[in-house]
């Protein structure tokens, strides 16, 4: 799976929308941009994933460039409950559904939401 | 919508007992996974299941042992108890496979003492 860098830590206001980005510049073409969130003591979370195109879903919006070397998760509307480390990682979809090789996350962003 | 649950959610046990950590999913999700998260190292994948009697090794199996004989649960036992198991403790289920989203559990704190 490609690389990504992510920026250690972000801070945003409440109300705000999150901007977060994401360098993934060694995508192959068939490896999907995923974006998961842990909150602090709790398990990770999925928020969206997508290939080529934008992305909306009830939580998020990813916008992925069009080289697909980066990408920007964007909760539009952040709230306390926002404030987790959120990890980009991209990964290709196999069609028998993959092996043993588990998800790993990266360092990830540490999302700060101030009130 | 119960979704994933885990039981217990924090457990305390003795060096060499033996321990099974329960994993149960509402969705009907064909695959299971179980990982484990420790400061340092990540999540590391122990074992998976594709669906009811099919199970798989991670990367990290060594004294644990899992079965599936319904869909919605996976449980995970330690059959002898070591320190180095100290950990938490995550369960995952995905609709199509590793390669896909996966939808986690609140996952259980185990202590080995």
């Amino acid at each position: 799976d490609a690389k990504t860098t992510q920026p250690t830590s972000m801070d945003c206001a409440e109300g705000r929308a999150a901007n977060l980005p994401c360098n993934h510049s060694t995508i192959s073409g068939n490896e999907y941009v995923y974006w998961y969130r842990q909150i602090h003591s709790q398990g990770p979370q999925y928020i969206i994933h997508g290939l080529k195109n934008n992305e909306t879903n009830e939580m998020a919006s990813l916008i992925i460039t069009e080289d697909r070397k980066s990408s920007t998760l964007i909760l539009p509307h952040a709230t306390l409950r926002d404030t987790a480390v959120y990890y980009c990682i991209v990964r290709a979809q196999s069609s028998s559904g993959g092996g043993a090789d588990g998800l790993t996350f990266g360092k990830g962003t540490h999302l700060i939401i101030q009130p | 919508d119960a979704g994933i649950t885990q039981s217990p959610r924090y457990k305390i046990t003795e060096t060499g007992r033996q321990v099974t950590l329960m994993c149960h999913q509402t969705w009907s999700h064909s695959y299971m996974f179980w990982y484990r998260q420790d400061l340092g190292h990540g999540l590391r994948l122990i074992y998976y299941s594709a669906a009811a009697d099919i199970t798989d090794k991670g990367e990290v199996p060594d004294g644990y042992v899992v079965s599936r004989s319904k869909t919605e649960n996976f449980p995970l036992t330690l059959e002898s108890a070591t320190r180095s198991q100290t950990s938490v403790y995550f369960c995952a289920s995905s609709v199509r496979g590793i390669d896909y989203e996966q939808y986690f559990g609140p996952g259980t704190r185990l202590t080995v003492t």
